[in-house]
This record gives C-alpha cells, structure tokens and sequence, in this order.
C-alpha cells in the first residue's frame, strides 16, 4: 500500500527558530512536490524535487530529496509568522500525486 | 505561469440540490484533470482522474454516480454533485496536468449543503 507520512504533523515555534519536516513516503519515487496552504486557500506550490539529491531554497525554506532513503525533508531557518500554514509533501507516480498529510505550522511572536 | 481557474468558489445550496462545479486551464492545454476533495483539517484525497474525450477514473469509495465527471475539451473539466447532502460538504480543489511538470490547482470550492 502506497504511503506517505509527515512528521511532525502539528509544530508550534518561536519567531527565530529552525525545524525541519520530514516526508517519509512506502513507495519509490524520482520526483516530489512540496505545497503551502493557507487556512480557506488552495495550494501554493513551493518546490519541485527532480531527482536523487536535489535541494532546493528558496528564502528561508530548504528542501531536500533522498530517492534511496525515499525521504525529504522541509526545513525552515529563522522562522517568521508569515509562514505559519500547512505543509503538504506530495511524492509523484506517473501524472498523480499521493499527498502527506500535512505539518500544520504555526510560528509564534 | 500556468493557471487554473475554478468555479464557483463558494456554493451554499439546499440538501438534494445538483452542483456543477467548473475547472478550465486558461493558458495551456490539460490532458488530464484531477478531483480532490479536502475535509476540514485533512489532506486532499483525489477522488477522480479526467480525461479529456474519455470517462473518468474513479477512486476506490468514490461514487461516480453521485460526482459526475466530463472532460468535454482540452481545457475545461466538469464535476457535478448530484443530489447533494450535508455530508458531500467540502473543500473541492481540481489540478490540470499539461502533459509535462507539475500539475497547477486551481483555487478551490468550498461547498455547503444545508
């Protein structure tokens, strides 16, 4: 059964502070998305991981990919309240994705 | 940048009504559409994969009956809700797949039946 597993699934931090989250999914796959969603709102892609190895940053989120590990990870430097949302990891097969379940994110003042 | 552009973004509609909602890529054409529907706090569940000029593929629960799927053309995808009920209440995001690269989601539905 295909799988894919967020953790933490909640986290609450201090403006400053870094995390990161992980994405572990059951299933062999060559790309992953990442996605932010604010409360009410769609998905924002934020980025697309092509192949074993990759990172991507972009401001203060970094991601990364392990192909092998079958695992990435999000991780945030110096957090601000402006990323407070939800963070979806969603690992490709063919045309569909199979979406985590979520990181709720709030970053406190 | 790619986009999708969904309609209606927000129905509120009697038990037992039919909702269509609309799903179009405006500036590339989309082999391929997805349905998802969100619960409140949970992640997306794709409930159909659309194909333009051929039936949808339902996933494994979802009724095809009660969520009509057509995909008449390159750029448009329709999902309707037939005779909807409270429990059909939901978050209804579509994605259009240009062939190549990620899929582009339009902005959602937020549907209510009262």
């Amino acid at each position: 059964e295909l799988k894919v597993e967020q953790n933490p699934l909640f986290l609450s931090m201090q403006e400053g502070k870094n995390y990161t989250i992980y994405c572990n999914y059951s299933t062999t796959s060559d790309r992953l998305y990442w996605y932010r969603q604010d409360p009410g709102k769609s998905l924002e892609s934020l980025f697309v991981l092509l192949s074993n190895g990759a990172v991507k940053q972009e401001g203060r989120l970094m991601a990364s990919l392990d192909t092998k590990a079958r695992l990435s990870t999000l991780h945030i430097t110096a957090a601000v309240h402006d990323l407070s949302a939800t963070y979806f990891c969603a690992p490709e097969y063919g045309q569909n994705f199979v979406f985590g379940p979520g990181t709720r994110l709030s970053v406190l003042p | 940048g790619a986009v999708v552009s969904q309609h209606p973004s927000r129905v509120i509609c009697k038990s037992g009504t039919s909702v269509k909602i609309e799903c179009r890529s405006l500036d590339f054409q989309a082999t391929t559409m997805f349905w998802y529907r969100q619960f409140p706090k949970q992640s997306l569940m794709l409930m159909a994969t659309s194909n333009e000029g051929s039936k949808a593929t339902y996933e494994q629960g979802v009724e095809k009956d009660k969520f009509l799927i057509n995909h008449a053309s390159l750029t448009l995808s329709t999902l309707t809700v037939t005779s909807a009920h409270p429990e059909d209440s939901s978050f209804y995001i579509c994605s259009a797949h240009p062939g190549q690269g990620p899929q582009h989601f339009g902005d959602g539905t937020r549907l209510s039946i009262l």
